[in-house]
């Protein structure tokens, strides 16, 4: 089945303390991208990668980073997590102009 | 960089009914206008979209509409059902994607 895989679901963490979330895709595409979703303000773009060892900054990068070294893998990182970082957390792929396909989501709490 | 405003924030509708979702973008250079469904506990899921040379689109119940001069976009959906109910999103692509907030869209049974 073709589909975008995040890991964890739910994640309650301190401040501080270094977390990543894992994105997997099995369909080839080249494009990757991280979103966060908050009340009133939709999907905000983080960071996105057209291709293998290419990624660049979206919206809202402060404070997250990532890594393209295979084309299905796309973590994202917290170095520091701080409170103002609790939001759903979003993946998504894409091949070309194709539709964007999003992972169900990662919920994140940092107290 | 593109803006994109959605209206309402939310909406309730009796089932049978009709709702409309409307959504205003700034670029005039986007080409592509996406419409995605999440459902709770989900992602969100590409429903129906349309591109710039074109000014309608349908699938069963569901329809978007676009104005190009207005920038303006819209998403209708007839014969509303309960599993209707979720949060819709509008969004416009120049380069990359830019989201609307979203609507809470509740179908009364």
């Amino acid at each position: 089945e073709a589909q975008v895989t995040q890991n964890p679901r739910y994640l309650i963490t301190v401040t501080g303390k270094k977390l990543t979330v894992t994105c997997s895709q099995n369909m080839n595409h080249e494009y990757m991208s991280w979103y966060r979703q908050d009340p009133g303000l939709g999907l905000r773009q983080i960071y996105y990668s057209m291709n293998v060892e290419v990624t660049d900054k979206g919206d809202v990068p402060e404070g997250y980073k990532v890594s393209r070294k295979e084309k299905r893998n796309f973590p994202l990182i917290l170095e520091s997590p701080s409170p103002n970082q609790t939001s759903l957390y979003f993946c998504a792929s894409r091949r070309g102009n194709s539709p964007l396909h999003f992972g169900n989501g990662t919920r994140l709490t940092v107290t | 960089g593109e803006n994109v405003e959605q209206h309402p924030s939310t909406l309730s509708v009796q089932e049978g009914d009709s709702a409309v979702i409307k959504c205003t973008y700034s670029d005039s250079a986007s080409n592509y206008f996406p419409w995605y469904k999440q459902e709770l506990g989900k992602g969100p899921q590409l429903i129906i979209d349309i591109r710039s040379n074109v000014g309608e689109k349908k699938d069963q119940r569901i329809a978007v509409t676009l104005n190009k001069t207005a920038k303006h976009f819209s998403l209708h959906i007839t014969e509303t059902q309960p599993e209707d109910s979720a949060v819709y999103f509008c969004a416009a692509k120049t380069g990359d994607m830019r989201f609307g907030a979203g609507t809470r869209l509740t179908v009364k049974p």
